[in-house]
C-alpha cells in the first residue's frame, strides 16, 4: 500500500515559469513533510521540508505548501531554472522517511 | 558537512554470490537506513537501525539483512544475490528524532 504518491511522472516547464510539484498521502499520522531532489547516479539531496502544524514554508525559490485536510502537499519553484531539472521526490516522515514515486522535472530554455 | 560514504559506485555480481554494501557516516548520526531506488517505484525502505546493534525491517526486506556493528557505520548485506536485485541502493542516516536524512552517493549494483 503506497502511503504517498506522486502521480505525475514527469512534468515539463519553461525557463523563468513556475513549476509545481504534488504529491498525495494516506497517513495522518506523519509529523513532518520533505522535497528531495536527486541528479542521475548521485545521492538524493534534501531541498525543504514542512512540519504538520504548518500550512507553509518559504526557502528562496522554493515553496512547499501542506493541506492536512486534503492530505496533500505541493512544491512550487519560481522562477524555474535549467538546473532545476532533476527527479524530485517527496517523502513523510513517521521517523522513517517514506518516499513517493518521483517526478521527472525538466525545465526547457 | 555530513558526509554519508558508500563503499562502490559501481558493482557487478554474479547470481548466487554474497554481497556486502558498506556505509559510514561521519556526523554521528544514530538513525541509519538502506533504501533501493527503481524506476517506477521511487525510494523503498530495506532496513533501518536507530542504534548500534539494532536493526528493523523496512517495506522490502526479504533477501536481504544488515549489520550495525559501530554507531558510524551500516552494512546492508545480500545474502544471495539474484537478477531482481540489481538496483540504486542508498544509505542514509539522521540524528534522532530529526526528519531529515542525509544520503550516500548511491551504488549501482548489477547481478548478472
Amino acid at each position: 500500500d503506497q502511503q504517498v504518491k506522486q502521480n505525475s511522472p514527469s512534468l515539463s516547464v519553461q525557463e523563468g515559469r513556475i513549476s509545481i510539484l504534488n504529491c498525495d498521502y494516506t497517513n495522518s499520522m506523519f509529523d513532518y513533510f520533505l522535497w528531495y531532489k536527486k541528479y542521475p547516479a548521485e545521492g538524493p539531496t534534501f531541498l525543504i521540508s514542512i512540519s504538520s502544524i504548518k500550512d507553509k514554508n518559504e526557502d528562496g525559490r522554493f515553496t512547499v505548501f501542506l493541506n492536512k485536510s486534503a492530505k496533500h502537499l505541493s512544491l512550487h519553484i519560481v522562477p524555474s531554472q535549467p538546473g532545476d531539472s532533476a527527479v524530485y521526490f517527496c517523502a513523510a516522515s513517521d521517523r522513517k522517511l517514506v518516499f513517493g514515486q518521483g517526478t521527472r522535472l525538466t525545465i526547457n530554455p | 558537512d555530513v558526509k554519508v560514504t558508500q563503499s562502490s559506485r559501481y558493482l557487478v555480481k554474479r547470481t548466487g554470490e554474497k554481497v556486502f554494501l558498506e556505509c559510514v557516516q561521519d556526523m554521528d548520526h544514530e538513525n541509519m537506513f538502506w533504501y533501493r531506488q527503481d524506476p517506477g517505484l521511487g525510494l523503498r525502505l530495506i532496513y533501518f537501525s536507530y542504534d548500534v546493534k539494532m536493526k528493523e525491517k523496512g517495506d522490502i526486506p526479504e533477501g536481504y539483512s544488515v549489520s550495525r556493528e559501530k554507531k558510524e557505520r551500516f552494512s546492508l548485506i545480500l545474502e544471495s544475490a539474484s537478477t531482481n536485485q540489481t538496483s540504486m541502493y542508498l544509505c542514509a542516516s539522521s540524528f534522532g528524532g530529526l526528519p531529515e536524512a542525509f544520503f550516500g552517493q548511491g551504488t549501482r549494483l548489477t547481478v548478472v
